[in-house]
């Protein structure tokens, strides 16, 4: 079954607040997490990646937190923009052997920024 | 760098009729996979190659074939098309080596099968 998952499909946001996107997990095995973000009609791209070591990972106007005891990932995007809006997509990998290339992805939740 | 190429950008097929999908990256990447994405089921693994002469399903293999002769081409063959493979097709690229290495996506095949 699909162990990525969203809590919301979509977000709607003021430009100029603070964006929060949630992803769950279920295994524990998972030691790799990144972010994709995806505009329409084109191929994902990304944002931000954070180890199973680390709990926290910042880029530019982006941070990633992990909670590995509840099994949860977000992506805050700081003075969202109308650029910002896309879909957005967490991937987990799974550790060791060959599922080292095996990125899962959730569903994507599609962020929309109002101007 | 062109990066990831993906051709054709769109298609339209007959149920029954067989059609390559081509990528090709200039990056020298060592490992390259197919995904595709349907509404509401975000992107699944087709299959992958971690080198040329090397490849290996993933979690959605069955109607799909690959083969991986040089390390700049990942094409991805439909023998037979079926309505259920209507979708959007989804190269990527990374180098081997560390899980922290990006994948690098193309932009994408919109395949319908009729």
């Amino acid at each position: 079954g699909e162990s990525v998952g969203l809590h919301l499909p979509t977000l709607s946001v003021q430009e100029g607040d603070n964006s929060i996107i949630n992803c769950a997990y279920s295994n524990s095995a998972s030691d790799y997490f990144i972010w994709y973000k995806q505009e329409s009609g084109k191929g994902p791209q990304f944002i931000i990646d954070i180890r199973s070591n680390m709990d926290k990972r910042q880029g530019q106007r982006v941070t990633v937190l992990l909670n590995k005891t509840v099994k949860h990932l977000s992506l805050q995007i700081a003075a969202t923009q109308p650029g910002d809006s896309a879909v957005y997509f967490c991937a987990e990998n799974i550790g060791g052997g060959g599922s080292n290339y095996k990125l899962t992805f959730g569903k994507g939740t599609l962020l929309t920024v109002n101007p | 760098n062109a990066g990831v190429t993906q051709t054709p950008k769109f298609q339209v097929l007959k149920t029954g009729q067989s059609m390559t999908l081509q990528c090709a990256q200039d990056m020298n990447h060592e490992y390259m996979s197919w995904y595709r994405q349907d509404p509401g089921m975000g992107l699944r693994l087709i299959h992958y190659s971690v080198g040329a002469g090397i490849t290996d399903q993933g979690e959605v293999p069955n109607g799909y074939n690959v083969s991986r002769s040089t390390t700049e081409d990942f094409p991805l063959r439909l023998l037979s098309a079926a309505p259920s493979q209507t979708s959007v097709y989804f190269c990527a690229s990374r180098p081997t080596g560390s899980i922290g290495e990006k994948l690098f996506f193309g932009s994408g095949t919109q395949l319908s099968v009729l």
